[in-house]
């Protein structure tokens, strides 16, 4: 029974293509995050939420729009998706805003051609 | 979130005791130590956190000296399957806002 889980795992598209990557905990969380690992491996913040609300957003471009239906879901839709944002994406959750045991899911491989 | 430096890279063999050290010079005083493990093609899983002297589990320990300013992740007797990229972060865990900044790690390879 997975904790964090992401769909779909690869992800293959063309430049100019929207896209949206899924992701649930079913740890009871309250606080879930999206990160972006680039190939050089950097592990990056991208968004995170509280209980459905947006507590942090790391400069990412507008392009980027996360949704939380409900504290158990957070969603991350990719418009007019550029070759630059091929990466590995990572959901995970934690506990609370500033817990620093978070779990996170397999990631979602995303190459843009 | 206070700054850490780690070495880039460590080469170990199967059965020995691997030592990974993080420098944390301006670590603040309601900041804790945590410990990230990263296997390839997989997202970082949580090892350890600590606040100060020893913690022990499963999996490894962390030695925390008491200015706090480093600590050591110790890896018993690794097998291969222990060849991971390894995150030292630090940070108040308890403050609203707070976030996980992962710098570039060390990354474990262990040989037969």
């Amino acid at each position: 029974d997975t904790a964090v889980s992401q769909t779909p795992k690869y992800l293959v598209t063309q430049m100019g293509n929207d896209k949206s990557i899924k992701c649930e905990q079913n740890l009871g969380h309250d606080t879930m995050y999206w990160y972006k690992q680039d190939s050089k491996k950097f592990l990056k913040i991208m968004f995170s939420y509280n209980n459905k609300e947006l507590i942090i957003n790391e400069t990412v471009p507008n392009r980027f729009s996360p949704k939380s239906p409900d504290k158990a879901h957070l969603n991350l839709h990719i418009n007019s998706l550029e070759l630059g944002d091929s990466a590995v994406y990572f959901c995970a959750s934690s506990p609370g805003q500033g817990s620093f045991e978070a779990f996170f899911g397999q990631g979602t491989r995303l190459t843009v051609v | 979130l206070a700054k850490t430096t780690q070495p880039i890279s460590m080469d170990s063999y199967e059965g020995q005791e691997v030592n990974i050290t993080c420098s944390h010079n301006n670590i603040a005083t309601n900041d804790y130590i945590t410990w990230y493990q990263q296997f390839p093609s997989q997202g970082p899983r949580f090892i350890i956190q600590g606040y100060k002297t020893k913690v022990t589990n499963e999996v490894a320990s962390l030695f925390i000296p008491a200015d706090r300013k480093s600590s050591t992740l110790s890896l018993p007797r690794v097998s291969l399957s222990d060849t991971a990229v390894y995150y030292c972060l630090v940070g108040d865990s308890k403050a609203a806002g707070n976030k996980l900044t992962f710098g570039g790690g060390t990354r474990v390879l262990v040989k037969p």
